[in-house]
């Protein structure tokens, strides 16, 4: 069974500040990897994926991640921080070849500071 | 592209009434929509998958009965809560596959539904 632990539940930074969002995954093949991010109230915005190749994924919003098959681990980041990144943010895994039966972690709010 | 809408967007009903929520692919058509229950300050949690033409596949713990899903056509699908209760109250997010690439899963703008 496929798993996603996000552990951390809230983080702060300033804005200007790096940023990153921390994401581990347990899944028998090589999976299919997501980071979405939710405003409030809203639903969820795709900032990038991996599937294969490059394990340096570039999204939108200047964010990116890195797949690293040794560490489980998919994390989110981002080199300044704007006050309008606060928001709460999931990491997704998904089996190999589909984006069917995607499993959530369960967030990370990000709040930013002036 | 890739935009998939969701009505209403915010919904108030009496216990024991029904509420359909309706999710549309906008510009793309969907073979697959998923079905998401979000509790507050939690993760998305799948409720059933839906193709079109077909019968939706419930996830475990999950009440065929009272969360009738139908999906008429490639860009709609309809989650109806029947005789809805307050502890029915929720986010519901819909989410589709695009039936020319199944690599990504765009999501609705969800439904948030009070039960008085």
């Amino acid at each position: 069974a496929q798993s996603v632990t996000q552990p951390d539940i809230h983080i702060t930074v300033s804005e200007g500040a790096s940023l990153e969002l921390r994401c581990n995954y347990s899944y028998g093949a090589t999976p299919y990897l997501f980071w979405y991010v939710q405003s409030p109230g809203q639903g969820l915005q795709l900032l990038l994926k991996y599937f294969s190749g490059d394990t340096l994924v570039q999204g939108i919003k200047g964010f990116e991640a890195e797949f690293k098959r040794s560490q489980s681990s998919f994390n989110l980041r981002k080199p300044s921080v704007h006050w309008s990144d606060a928001a709460e943010y999931f990491c997704a895994v998904g089996p190999t070849g589909t984006a069917s039966k995607l499993t959530f972690g369960t967030g990370t709010r990000l709040q930013v500071t002036l | 592209g890739a935009v998939v809408s969701q009505h209403p967007s915010r919904v108030i009903c009496k216990s024991g009434t029904s509420v359909k929520i309706e999710c549309r692919s906008l510009d793309f058509q969907a073979t697959t929509m998923f079905w998401y229950r979000q509790f507050p300050k939690q993760s998305l949690m799948l409720m059933a998958t839906s193709n079109e033409g077909s019968k939706a596949t419930y996830e475990q713990g999950v009440e065929k009965d009272k969360f009738l899903i139908n999906h008429a056509s490639l860009t709609l699908s309809t989650l109806t809560v029947t005789s809805a209760h307050p502890e029915d109250s929720s986010f519901y997010i819909c989410s589709a596959l695009s039936k020319a690439s199944t690599d990504t899963q765009y999501f609705g703008p969800g439904t948030r539904l009070t039960v008085l």
